[in-house]
């Protein structure tokens, strides 16, 4: 059964304190990991797909690095407007993604 | 663009009332589904479709009934609804595989009393 489970679950920042997001996974041929963004009241925004261990995307402050155990979604310098619920999930050989519960991100002025 | 569109945004119903949740999109996604998300649950996905004509059942089917007549829409049906429904229920929608990212609507918060 694929899982995912994503620490921690609330991290508080102050800006520009950069940090790190963890994303366990175990997944039965991985087709791929994906991070979303949630904002309160709204659906998930996709945000990157990785494929492959070694794989990095970057947006913005944000970097996403995948390995064959988990993915971190590294925030740089962060803002303010970074606040958010941060969602990863996988896609294994069905074609269905499997969320963690979310890191719920904020980050002071 | 629209992109996901959920209708209605807010439902209260009776236990044992039935209604349904409509799910419409623009894009021409082959691929959608529902999940609903509870607060540490997490999304947990109740059904999905990979095309018109197609549906398969999720992780958490049991009390939900859908149909895909169109490529646009995919309505999500609650037979009779129990308090455990109580939830945000979204829908989402992707090319193909789902590779280049699902698109989610902004959901229907559901409250059964």
């Amino acid at each position: 059964e694929d899982q995912v489970t994503q620490s921690p679950e609330a991290l508080r920042l102050q800006e520009g304190e950069s940090s790190s997001l963890n994303c366990s996974y175990t997944v039965s041929g991985l087709r791929g990991l994906f991070w979303y963004r949630q904002d309160p009241g709204k659906g998930p925004e996709f945000l990157f797909t990785l494929y492959s261990a070694g794989e990095e995307k970057e947006k913005e402050r944000l970097k996403a690095t995948l390995t064959k155990k988990e993915s971190f979604l590294h925030i740089t310098a962060p803002k303010p407007e970074d606040s958010a619920t941060y969602l990863c999930a996988v896609q294994g050989g069905a074609q269905k993604l499997v969320f963690g519960q979310g890191t719920r991100l904020t980050i002071n002025p | 663009n629209a992109g996901v569109t959920q209708t209605p945004k807010f439902q209260v119903l009776k236990t044992g009332q039935s209604m349904t949740l409509q799910c419409a999109q623009d894009m021409n996604h082959e691929y959608m589904s529902w999940y609903r998300q509870d607060p540490g649950m997490g999304l947990r996905l109740i059904h999905y479709s990979v095309g018109a004509g197609i549906t398969d059942q999720g992780e958490v089917p049991n009390g939900y009934n859908v149909s895909r007549s169109t490529t646009e829409d995919f309505p999500l049906r609650l037979l009779s609804a129990a308090p455990s429904q109580t939830s945000v229920y979204f829908c989402a929608s992707s090319f193909g595989t789902g590779s280049y990212g699902y698109t989610f609507g902004s959901g229907t918060r559901l409250t059964v009393v």
